[in-house]
């Protein structure tokens, strides 16, 4: 079946510093989503990309699409101890219905 | 995008029992989704509630263990039955209104089975 790796598991930055978490599938995606669960909570939906190569920004995060659509990255920049959470991708494969794949999650810690 | 409220938050129960988890949502919505979902891990599928009909499973996991119902477009129980401390989770149910949107997350349900 379809799996979503997702690197690296955890990282420790410094406020300030920058971070991305890299996303691979193992088959062609239709879309490919991207959630924030800060510790406690739930998963927020942050946004979708659809097209190949597509690039999307929200004020200090960027997330891109591959030209193959197999894979993604978020990035964010000078990273704020409200950043802190597990950032999850989930893909849509091109035949599986609604059903998302949610990858492993990076796990992001700010030290202030 | 919907808001979901999922009943209980939490609970402790003895093993041997069961525990049925709630969610509504405030508007219709096409598809719903029960998750599990371990401290630190990432999230897996249980099934997809089908409204009207039975739910849909994903390997590992059976109707007779995790019954589930959608009688609306609002609506979906999971009841955890026969339970056992391995079932000791988060449970999160989601919903979306199709492909082109994201999902949205009830606050789960953290069971702990003693």
């Amino acid at each position: 079946g379809q799996q979503v790796m997702q690197i690296p598991q955890y990282q420790h930055v410094q406020e300030g510093e920058d971070f991305t978490t890299y996303c691979n599938s193992s088959t062609t995606l239709s879309n490919i989503q991207w959630y924030k669960q800060r510790p406690g909570g739930h998963p927020v939906f942050l946004i979708q990309l659809v097209k190949s190569g597509e690039v999307k920004k929200q004020k200090r995060l960027t997330f891109q699409f591959g030209e193959a659509k197999k894979n993604s990255s978020l990035h964010i920049t000078a990273t704020q101890t409200t950043d802190v959470g597990t950032y999850f991708c989930a893909g849509l494969p091109n035949n599986a219905g609604n059903m998302l794949t949610f990858g492993g999650g990076t796990r992001l810690m700010v030290k202030p | 995008s919907a808001v979901i409220s999922q009943k209980p938050s939490r609970d402790i129960c003895q093993r041997g029992t069961s525990l049925t988890i709630q969610c509504q949502v405030d508007s219709q919505v096409t598809m719903m989704f029960w998750y599990r979902q371990q401290p630190g891990q990432s999230l897996t599928l249980i099934a997809t509630a089908n409204q009207g009909s039975e739910a849909t499973y994903e390997s590992g996991f059976v109707i007779d263990k995790f019954p589930i119902s959608r009688p609306n477009l609002t609506f979906s129980t999971l009841t955890v039955s026969n339970m056992s401390p391995e079932d000791s989770s988060i449970y999160l149910c989601s919903a979306s209104s199709g492909t082109a949107y994201g999902y949205t997350f009830g606050s789960g349900t953290r069971l702990t089975v003693v």
